[in-house]
Protein backbone atom coordinates (compact mmCIF):
# COMPACT_ATOMS: atom_id res chain seq x y z
CA UNK A 1 0.00 0.00 0.00
CA UNK A 2 0.72 3.59 -0.10
CA UNK A 3 3.08 5.11 1.96
CA UNK A 4 3.42 8.74 3.00
CA UNK A 5 5.83 10.56 5.45
CA UNK A 6 5.44 14.25 5.91
CA UNK A 7 7.91 16.45 7.60
CA UNK A 8 8.26 18.19 9.68
CA UNK A 9 6.57 17.10 12.32
CA UNK A 10 6.69 20.87 14.33
CA UNK A 11 7.56 24.22 12.78
CA UNK A 12 7.41 27.36 14.33
CA UNK A 13 8.58 30.48 12.38
CA UNK A 14 8.40 34.28 12.96
CA UNK A 15 5.21 36.47 11.68
CA UNK A 16 5.55 37.39 8.48
CA UNK A 17 8.07 34.26 7.09
CA UNK A 18 7.12 31.36 5.33
CA UNK A 19 6.47 28.13 6.28
CA UNK A 20 6.85 24.53 4.42
CA UNK A 21 5.83 21.06 5.08
CA UNK A 22 6.99 18.11 2.61
CA UNK A 23 5.54 15.03 1.94
CA UNK A 24 6.79 12.25 -0.01
CA UNK A 25 4.93 9.15 -1.02
CA UNK A 26 5.50 5.86 -2.72
CA UNK A 27 2.92 4.70 -4.89
CA UNK A 28 2.95 6.10 -8.12
CA UNK A 29 -0.44 5.77 -8.47
CA UNK A 30 -1.07 8.38 -6.64
CA UNK A 31 -2.62 10.93 -8.37
CA UNK A 32 -4.44 13.44 -5.96
CA UNK A 33 -3.05 14.75 -3.17
CA UNK A 34 -4.64 17.16 -0.80
CA UNK A 35 -4.07 19.14 2.19
CA UNK A 36 -5.78 19.75 5.34
CA UNK A 37 -5.43 22.06 8.14
CA UNK A 38 -7.04 21.15 11.80
CA UNK A 39 -7.36 24.11 14.20
CA UNK A 40 -6.63 22.40 17.92
CA UNK A 41 -10.33 21.04 18.80
CA UNK A 42 -11.82 21.87 15.17
CA UNK A 43 -12.13 19.22 12.42
CA UNK A 44 -9.93 19.15 9.45
CA UNK A 45 -10.59 21.40 6.69
CA UNK A 46 -9.11 21.22 2.66
CA UNK A 47 -7.08 24.27 2.27
CA UNK A 48 -5.93 23.08 -1.28
CA UNK A 49 -5.02 20.23 -3.36
CA UNK A 50 -3.37 19.53 -6.37
CA UNK A 51 -3.76 16.77 -9.09
CA UNK A 52 -0.81 14.63 -10.87
CA UNK A 53 -1.33 16.53 -13.98
CA UNK A 54 0.12 19.74 -13.38
CA UNK A 55 3.33 21.03 -10.53
CA UNK A 56 1.48 23.67 -9.14
CA UNK A 57 -1.06 25.41 -7.41
CA UNK A 58 -1.46 28.42 -5.32
CA UNK A 59 -4.15 30.23 -4.05
CA UNK A 60 -3.63 33.67 -2.05
CA UNK A 61 -0.64 32.46 0.62
CA UNK A 62 -0.85 28.90 -0.07
CA UNK A 63 0.56 26.64 -2.61
CA UNK A 64 1.12 23.43 -3.38
CA UNK A 65 4.19 22.04 -5.34
CA UNK A 66 4.57 18.48 -6.42
CA UNK A 67 7.38 16.72 -8.06
CA UNK A 68 6.15 12.91 -9.41
CA UNK A 69 9.46 12.09 -10.35
CA UNK A 70 10.96 12.25 -7.16
CA UNK A 71 7.48 11.11 -5.32
CA UNK A 72 7.27 14.29 -3.29
CA UNK A 73 4.58 17.30 -2.51
CA UNK A 74 5.37 20.62 -0.42
CA UNK A 75 2.92 22.88 1.05
CA UNK A 76 4.10 26.67 0.97
CA UNK A 77 2.60 29.55 3.34
CA UNK A 78 3.98 32.75 2.56
CA UNK A 79 3.47 35.82 4.74
CA UNK A 80 2.73 33.34 7.53
CA UNK A 81 -0.29 34.85 10.44
CA UNK A 82 -0.89 33.93 14.03
CA UNK A 83 -4.10 32.28 12.56
CA UNK A 84 -1.70 30.16 10.29
CA UNK A 85 -1.32 28.35 13.88
CA UNK A 86 -2.49 24.80 12.97
CA UNK A 87 -1.68 21.00 12.21
CA UNK A 88 -1.23 20.41 8.47
CA UNK A 89 -2.24 17.10 6.80
CA UNK A 90 -0.99 15.67 3.45
CA UNK A 91 -2.51 12.98 1.67
CA UNK A 92 -2.01 10.73 -1.48
CA UNK A 93 -4.48 8.83 -3.30
CA UNK A 94 -3.67 5.85 -4.94
CA UNK A 95 -6.83 4.04 -6.33
CA UNK A 96 -9.90 3.70 -3.80
CA UNK A 97 -7.37 4.03 -0.99
CA UNK A 98 -6.86 7.63 1.09
CA UNK A 99 -3.78 7.66 3.53
CA UNK A 100 -2.74 10.96 5.41
CA UNK A 101 0.70 12.05 6.67
CA UNK A 102 0.98 11.91 10.25
CA UNK A 103 0.70 15.91 10.49
CA UNK A 104 2.50 19.04 11.09
CA UNK A 105 1.98 20.78 13.56
CA UNK A 106 2.44 24.91 12.81
CA UNK A 107 3.25 27.31 15.69
CA UNK A 108 3.36 31.19 13.91
CA UNK A 109 5.25 33.51 15.97
CA UNK A 110 3.49 37.07 16.60
CA UNK B 1 -25.70 24.49 3.59
CA UNK B 2 -25.66 22.58 7.23
CA UNK B 3 -22.52 20.86 6.66
CA UNK B 4 -21.80 16.87 8.20
CA UNK B 5 -23.32 16.45 10.94
CA UNK B 6 -22.25 14.08 14.12
CA UNK B 7 -23.70 13.10 17.32
CA UNK B 8 -23.11 12.70 19.95
CA UNK B 9 -20.35 15.67 19.99
CA UNK B 10 -18.65 13.73 23.33
CA UNK B 11 -19.85 10.57 24.40
CA UNK B 12 -17.94 8.71 28.11
CA UNK B 13 -19.09 5.39 28.64
CA UNK B 14 -17.56 2.57 30.52
CA UNK B 15 -16.00 -0.45 28.94
CA UNK B 16 -17.65 -3.00 27.66
CA UNK B 17 -20.92 -0.73 26.38
CA UNK B 18 -22.45 -0.34 23.35
CA UNK B 19 -21.06 2.72 21.84
CA UNK B 20 -22.92 4.30 18.44
CA UNK B 21 -21.74 7.50 16.57
CA UNK B 22 -24.09 9.04 14.05
CA UNK B 23 -23.47 10.94 11.44
CA UNK B 24 -25.41 12.85 8.13
CA UNK B 25 -23.24 13.93 4.99
CA UNK B 26 -24.04 16.70 3.54
CA UNK B 27 -27.07 16.56 1.36
CA UNK B 28 -26.18 15.19 -2.30
CA UNK B 29 -22.97 14.05 -1.57
CA UNK B 30 -22.34 10.01 -2.61
CA UNK B 31 -19.63 9.22 -0.45
CA UNK B 32 -19.38 8.74 2.97
CA UNK B 33 -16.02 8.62 5.33
CA UNK B 34 -15.51 7.43 9.14
CA UNK B 35 -12.15 8.19 10.49
CA UNK B 36 -10.23 7.64 13.77
CA UNK B 37 -8.09 10.47 14.84
CA UNK B 38 -5.34 9.65 18.13
CA UNK B 39 -2.07 11.02 18.89
CA UNK B 40 -0.63 7.98 18.44
CA UNK B 41 -1.85 6.86 15.34
CA UNK B 42 -2.57 10.42 13.72
CA UNK B 43 -5.73 10.10 11.44
CA UNK B 44 -6.86 6.83 9.94
CA UNK B 45 -9.41 5.99 7.51
CA UNK B 46 -12.40 3.26 8.80
CA UNK B 47 -14.54 2.48 6.05
CA UNK B 48 -16.55 4.70 3.74
CA UNK B 49 -19.53 4.29 1.42
CA UNK B 50 -20.27 4.89 -1.93
CA UNK B 51 -24.51 5.09 -2.55
CA UNK B 52 -25.27 3.98 0.67
CA UNK B 53 -22.51 0.68 0.18
CA UNK B 54 -19.91 -0.22 1.88
CA UNK B 55 -16.34 0.15 -0.23
CA UNK B 56 -14.01 -0.41 1.57
CA UNK B 57 -13.75 -1.24 5.14
CA UNK B 58 -10.11 -2.27 5.29
CA UNK B 59 -9.17 0.06 8.23
CA UNK B 60 -11.81 -1.22 10.57
CA UNK B 61 -9.76 -2.13 13.58
CA UNK B 62 -11.60 -5.54 13.97
CA UNK B 63 -14.81 -7.21 14.30
CA UNK B 64 -15.85 -5.07 17.18
CA UNK B 65 -16.50 -1.88 14.90
CA UNK B 66 -19.13 -2.08 12.14
CA UNK B 67 -20.77 0.35 10.13
CA UNK B 68 -24.13 1.11 8.15
CA UNK B 69 -25.35 3.25 6.15
CA UNK B 70 -28.92 2.68 6.04
CA UNK B 71 -30.02 5.39 3.02
CA UNK B 72 -28.40 8.69 1.71
CA UNK B 73 -28.80 10.93 4.40
CA UNK B 74 -27.97 8.75 7.97
CA UNK B 75 -24.88 6.52 8.78
CA UNK B 76 -23.59 4.89 12.09
CA UNK B 77 -20.64 3.49 13.15
CA UNK B 78 -21.18 1.13 16.56
CA UNK B 79 -18.78 -0.43 18.84
CA UNK B 80 -19.67 -3.44 20.89
CA UNK B 81 -18.24 -4.15 23.39
CA UNK B 82 -16.24 -1.01 23.78
CA UNK B 83 -12.63 -0.79 24.86
CA UNK B 84 -10.29 1.99 26.60
CA UNK B 85 -8.07 1.80 23.75
CA UNK B 86 -10.89 2.61 21.23
CA UNK B 87 -10.97 6.20 22.83
CA UNK B 88 -10.51 8.39 20.01
CA UNK B 89 -11.84 11.35 18.27
CA UNK B 90 -13.96 9.93 15.37
CA UNK B 91 -15.05 11.94 12.14
CA UNK B 92 -17.27 11.61 9.25
CA UNK B 93 -16.92 13.39 6.07
CA UNK B 94 -18.94 13.44 2.84
CA UNK B 95 -17.63 14.09 -0.44
CA UNK B 96 -19.07 14.16 -4.13
CA UNK B 97 -18.01 12.14 -7.01
CA UNK B 98 -15.24 10.44 -5.89
CA UNK B 99 -12.73 9.53 -3.20
CA UNK B 100 -9.88 12.02 -5.36
CA UNK B 101 -12.41 15.05 -4.52
CA UNK B 102 -12.25 17.60 -1.21
CA UNK B 103 -13.51 16.11 1.79
CA UNK B 104 -15.99 17.62 4.64
CA UNK B 105 -15.27 16.96 7.58
CA UNK B 106 -18.09 16.90 10.60
CA UNK B 107 -16.81 18.23 14.04
CA UNK B 108 -16.43 14.80 15.24
CA UNK B 109 -17.08 12.92 18.46
CA UNK B 110 -15.11 12.78 21.24
CA UNK B 111 -15.36 9.26 22.51
CA UNK B 112 -13.76 8.27 26.36
CA UNK B 113 -13.99 4.71 27.23
CA UNK B 114 -13.61 4.24 30.97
Amino acid sequence: GENVEQHPSTLSVQEGDSAVIKCTYSDSASNYFPWYKQELGKRPQLIIDIRSNVGEKKDQRIAVTLNKTAKHFSLHITETQPEDSAVYFCAAIPGNQFYFGTGTSLTVIP
Amino acid sequence: DAGVIQSPRHEVTEMGQEVTLRCKPISGHDYLFWYRQTMMRGLELLIYFNNNVPIDDSGMPEDRFSAKMPNASFSTLKIQPSEPRDSAVYFCASSTHGVRQPQHFGDGTRLSIL
